[in-house]
């Protein structure tokens, strides 16, 4: 099945900088990725996913970038803001019906 | 359009008991897929269900159920619950797994 790595497990950044996270993963007949942010006490929420015909898709300050010969996916967020502070979670979705998360990668910015 | 909602929200129960959990999902989805959440673990696939099948299930003992009904609501079971089983269990849905999961809010599962 697939597996999915994830790392850093915790990134701080100063506000203004830039942060990236970045995963792997196993199954190369995967071919949706996701990312899901959770705010502490909440729901994880979607904020940009990519398909595998797909390199790279941009939405405001939220960048994601997929080489699928490598097998890895990074999520690139641009002038964070403390609002940004969140877990931070990376999925592959291939052909077993299951999506497979990342361990999670905790994000603070610092003000 | 209403979200994914669970019930209950917050459950305490001991050791040897059973518990069902329930998630319905957004209207028109289908897809109806569970998860573990625990402190460091992230999120762990329990199994997917879609049009009353299941076509995956994780890495769980068989203590942990679920089944799936015509109107897409689903239900989770555990059976002879240990203290491991603490956790926020979250139920997502989706049109299909290649579509947006939308996440319920979680039903907290305290063992004693």
């Amino acid at each position: 099945g697939e597996n999915v790595e994830q790392h850093p497990s915790t990134l701080s950044v100063q506000e203004g900088d830039s942060a990236v996270i970045k995963c792997t993963y196993s199954d190369s007949a995967s071919n949706y990725f996701p990312w899901y942010k959770q705010e502490l006490g909440k729901r994880p929420q979607l904020i940009i996913d990519i398909r595998s015909n797909v390199g790279e898709k941009k939405d405001q300050r939220i960048a994601v970038t997929l080489n699928k010969t490598a097998k890895h996916f990074s999520l690139h967020i641009t002038e964070t803001q403390p609002e940004d502070s969140a877990v931070y979670f990376c999925a592959a979705s291939g052909s077993d019906y299951k999506l497979s998360f990342g361990a999670g990668t905790t994000v603070t910015v610092r003000a | 359009k209403a979200g994914v909602t669970q019930t209950p929200r917050y459950l305490i129960k001991t050791r040897g008991q059973q518990v069902t959990l329930s998630c319905s999902p957004i209207s028109g989805h289908r897809s109806v897929s569970w998860y573990q959440q625990t402190p460091g673990q992230g999120l762990q696939f329990l199994f997917e269900y879609f049009s009353e099948t299941q076509r995956n299930k994780g890495n769980f003992p068989g203590r942990f159920s679920g089944r799936q009904f015509s109107n897409s609501r689903s239900e989770m079971n555990v059976s002879t619950l240990e203290l491991g089983d603490s956790a926020l269990y979250l139920c997502a849905s989706s049109l299909s797994l290649e579509n947006e999961q939308f996440f319920g809010p979680g039903t907290r599962l305290t063992v004693l």
